[in-house]
């Protein structure tokens, strides 16, 4: 497809349950990122791949989220034993990382997010 | 205190009139200065970026940054009721690429 996507669109589970959110970044996009949104606030940074290895994943609030990108493409972000206060929007974005004429490229394109509720 | 701070809105104002949208920030190390906008339910839209001081225009938008002030703005002319929305600042260093996010402002332009 020409743009990022995510499944699935919206997710409900249960306080304590494991859930795996999927992200496909646009073709050619070699790093990934993921960013979660609460009501009423901007993202927020969680994790970061430059291709298959999380080059910074300071944002991840504690060790039950974790992140994989296998093969330098999808990306899937897992999260244990769910708490009501994971409810969000996450979001997913790719961008390049260089563009022929600088290492950093600001512009990262957003996927439409999957709308986790734990119940 | 937040990184960066982004008064919640709404704004609202005719069609036709001239929107002013701003972010403070306190990290001396933002480099890069970016304006989202995002529609219900929908992810962030990249509009514009700029690097370090300075005015950028496309169409009907012009970005400035006051890098002396820590202080950036977004103005859109002749708004119209499809510029309905919520308008997300983001700033990054070169040294590290994660986006730090304003809380947004939602804007409401009345026909």
């Amino acid at each position: 497809g020409a743009g990022v996507s995510q499944t699935p669109s919206n997710k409900v589970t249960e306080k304590g349950k494991y859930v795996e959110l999927r992200c496909d970044p646009i073709s050619g996009h070699t790093a990934l990122y993921w960013y979660r949104q609460s009501l009423g606030q901007g993202p927020e940074f969680l994790i970061y791949f430059q291709g298959t290895g999380a080059a910074d994943d300071s944002g991840l609030p504690n060790d039950r989220f974790f992140a994989v990108r296998p093969e330098g493409s999808v990306s899937t972000l897992k999260i244990q034993r769910t708490e009501r206060g994971d409810s969000a929007v996450y979001l997913c974005a790719s961008s390049l990382t260089f563009d022929g004429r600088t290492l950093f490229v600001p512009q990262q394109f957003f996927g439409p997010g999957t709308r986790l509720t734990v119940l | 205190q937040k990184e960066v701070e982004q008064d919640p809105g709404p704004l609202s104002v005719p069609e036709g009139a001239i929107v002013s949208l701003n972010c403070t920030y306190s990290n001396s190390a933002f480099q890069y200065f970016m304006w989202y906008r995002q529609y219900s339910r929908k992810g962030p839209e990249l509009l514009m970026y700029t690097y370090s001081s300075g005015n950028k225009e496309d169409g009907r938008f012009t970005a400035q940054v006051d890098k002396s002030s820590k202080y950036i703005s977004l103005f859109i002319r002749d708004s119209q009721p499809s510029d309905s929305a919520t308008y997300l600042c983001a700033m990054a260093d070169t040294g590290r690429r994660a986006l730090t996010f304003g809380s947004g402002t939602r804007l409401q332009v009345q026909p």
